[in-house]
Order: structure tokens, then C-alpha cells, then sequence
């Protein structure tokens, strides 16, 4: 059985702190996803990551593929109350099938 | 381009009551997901339609829920009767084939549908 493992799975900080979180597993996939959920509303995609050791970045989001293609880390540069929400990341993993990680809750305080 | 449309955002019936959800996708993609998402947990996969064949159902309770896709495009899920363990948000999702420019497992989201089973 493939598995995404979330870390933390809840992270409360401070307006301006930099966090990371990390998305592991012991299979290798083909692309992997991070998506925000804020409550009440579906997930929205942040950025597919295909290739491994590859980096992307989206404004103060810094996200990347481990060398294997089994792991991934999203990194938030100087946080602000707009990125609260759930974090999820999630994998393809080949068959049309994509598996979703529990999420890492992020709550930044003002 | 309008999104995923679902419908009822909330619901609250009693256990052993029924209930339906139903998903209109992007216009133009091919594969449509229903997920169900339990608080303090990530989407789980229940049902994943090909145009309106079935890819994959194996986590789909098939005692109490079904779901269809005709023609293709919209999709209704049910649960007859709902449990308990059922309260969770449904979340229909949709993606772009890769024969159509889609990459792989770039999902799109609606907002989902709460379920409350008294």
C-alpha cells in the first residue's frame, strides 16, 4: 500500500516566522502535488513537482522534489495570516490513481 | 472558465435516511473523482470515472453508496442508508486528460458537500 506521512500535522506560529513541512513516503511516483484547503472549501493546487531534485517557487512558497521522487518539502518564507489552512500533498502514482497525504493544519497568528 | 460545481453544499439527515450529491465538472475534462474527506483527515478516494466508465471503485462501500456518470459529464453519488461513520465532506473533483494538455494528477476542486448522519 502506497502512503503519503504529513509532518507536523499541526503547526501554529507566528506572522513573519519561516515554516517547513514535509510529505514522505517510500514509493516512487511519477509527479507529486501540494494543495491549500482553506475550511469550508475544496482543495486548490499550488504546484506539481515532476522531475527530482527539482525547486519551485510561488512568491514566498518555496517547494520541492526529493532526488528519489519519494519525498517533498514546501517551505514558507516569512508567513502571514493568509496562509492558514491544510496543506496537503499528494502523489500520482501512475494508473490514474492519485493518493492524498492527512495534511499538515497551518494557523499563523497576527 | 467556471469550475467544479457541486451540490448541496450542507445536508443533515438521520441515520438510515438517504441522501444524493451531485458534481458537474470542468467543461472539457474527462476524468471526474468523487472523494470523501473526513475532519482531521485527507481526501479519500471512493469512486474515479474515464468519461463515464469506471477506473476505479475499490474503496467504494458498494453496500451502501453508488455513483454514476451519464453521458460523461455530471455525476451524482449516493448513500442508501447513511451511517454514522458517513458525516464527512464530499468532494467532487475533475482533471484534464493527458491527450488534452492535462498533466498528471492535477486535480480541480469544488467546494464540496458537508454531510451531517444524525
Amino acid at each position: 500500500t502506497q502512503l503519503l506521512e504529513q509532518s507536523p500535522q499541526f503547526l501554529s506560529i507566528q506572522e513573519g516566522e519561516n515554516l517547513t513541512v514535509y510529505c514522505n513516503s517510500s514509493s516512487v511516483f511519477s509527479s507529486l502535488q501540494w494543495y491549500r484547503q482553506e475550511p469550508g472549501e475544496g482543495p486548490v493546487l499550488l504546484v506539481t513537482v515532476v522531475t527530482g531534485g527539482e525547486v519551485k517557487k510561488l512568491k514566498r512558497l518555496t517547494f520541492q522534489f526529493g532526488d528519489a521522487r519519494k519525498d517533498s518539502s514546501l517551505h514558507i518564507t516569512a508567513a502571514q495570516p493568509g496562509d492558514t489552512g491544510l496543506y496537503l500533498c499528494a502523489a500520482y502514482t501512475g494508473g490514474f490513481k492519485t493518493i492524498f497525504g492527512a495534511g499538515t493544519r497551518l494557523f499563523v497568528k497576527a | 472558465e467556471a469550475g467544479v460545481a457541486q451540490s448541496p453544499r450542507y445536508k443533515i439527515i438521520e441515520k438510515r435516511q438517504s441522501v444524493a450529491f451531485w458534481c458537474n465538472p470542468i467543461s472539457g475534462h474527462a476524468t471526474l473523482y468523487w472523494y470523501q474527506q473526513i475532519l482531521g483527515q485527507g481526501p479519500k478516494l471512493l469512486i474515479q470515472f474515464q468519461n463515464n466508465g469506471v477506473v476505479d471503485d475499490s474503496q467504494l462501500p458498494k453496500d451502501r453508496f453508488s455513483a454514476e456518470r451519464l453521458k460523461g459529464v455530471d455525476s451524482t453519488l449516493k448513500i442508501q442508508p447513511a451511517k454514522l461513520e458517513d458525516s464527512a465532506v464530499y468532494l467532487c473533483a475533475s482533471s484534464l486528460d493527458f491527450a488534452s494538455g492535462g498533466a498528471a494528477g492535477e486535480l480541480f476542486f469544488g467546494e464540496g458537500s458537508r454531510l451531517t448522519v444524525l
